[in-house]
């Protein structure tokens, strides 16, 4: 089965720190997604990308910025957390070929609380 | 573009009955449909997948949906609730060869004893 880690499941940071929320996905894909999930709002795309190196914003961007030096790891960055990114954030992968016949594999999130 | 509608945020259904989770989609093109589930504190787990083969799609815990063109449709059903299945629905569509997925809102799922 293809697994999706995230580091942390928990992380409490104060207004202004530099958050890192790392992914890593162990089947060779090469799509991979950042998601921010809050009640009443559902799941939206941050960023994404389909290849070392490349990557797209999603729907809502600002305030963040991702890294993708290895196939494996697609890291989240928040350059200066906001109380307003307080959230659950989901880590999701997916083949290449034909993303939409496999959908998402996704991992367990991290909920992120920023004080 | 693809979108997805998920009336009823909250559904409580009594253990032993039928949950019947609604989901409407919109797709330019022939759609892929999926439905995932998530359990409190937890990441999404594909439940079950529509991508163009019987319409009828049997899933994971004994859940079943059934892709309906012509309604635009894809209802999740499973004959008798359980305890362990309180937890969130997603209805998610995706046009093929489009690699972003569109998510419904989702419903809310409690099992009463």
């Amino acid at each position: 089965d293809v697994k999706v880690t995230q580091s942390s499941r928990y992380l409490v940071k104060r207004t202004g720190e530099k958050v890192f929320l790392e992914c890593v996905q162990d089947m060779d894909h090469e799509n991979m997604f950042w998601y921010r999930q809050d009640p009443g709002l559902g799941l939206r795309l941050i960023y994404f990308s389909y290849d070392v190196k490349m990557k797209e914003k999603g729907d809502i961007p600002e305030g963040y910025s991702v890294s993708r030096e290895k196939k494996e790891r697609f890291s989240l960055i928040l350059e200066s957390a906001s109380t307003n990114q307080t959230s659950m954030y989901l880590c999701a992968s997916s083949p290449g070929t034909d993303p939409s016949f496999y959908g998402y594999t996704f991992g367990s999130g991290t909920r992120l609380t920023v004080v | 573009a693809q979108s997805v509608t998920q009336l009823d945020s909250h559904v409580s259904v009594s253990e032993g009955t039928p949950v019947l989770l609604r989901c409407n989609y919109s797709s330019s093109y022939s759609p892929s449909l999926f439905w995932y589930v998530q359990h409190p504190n937890k990441g999404l787990q594909l439940l079950l997948k529509y991508t163009s083969a019987a319409t009828l799609v049997k899933g994971i815990n004994g859940f079943e949906a059934e892709f309906k063109k012509s309604e635009t449709s894809f209802h999740l059903t499973k004959p008798s609730a359980h305890m362990s299945d309180a937890a969130e629905y997603f209805c998610v569509v995706s046009a093929r060869g489009n690699n972003r997925l569109a998510f419904g809102k989702g419903n809310q799922v409690v099992v009463i004893p």
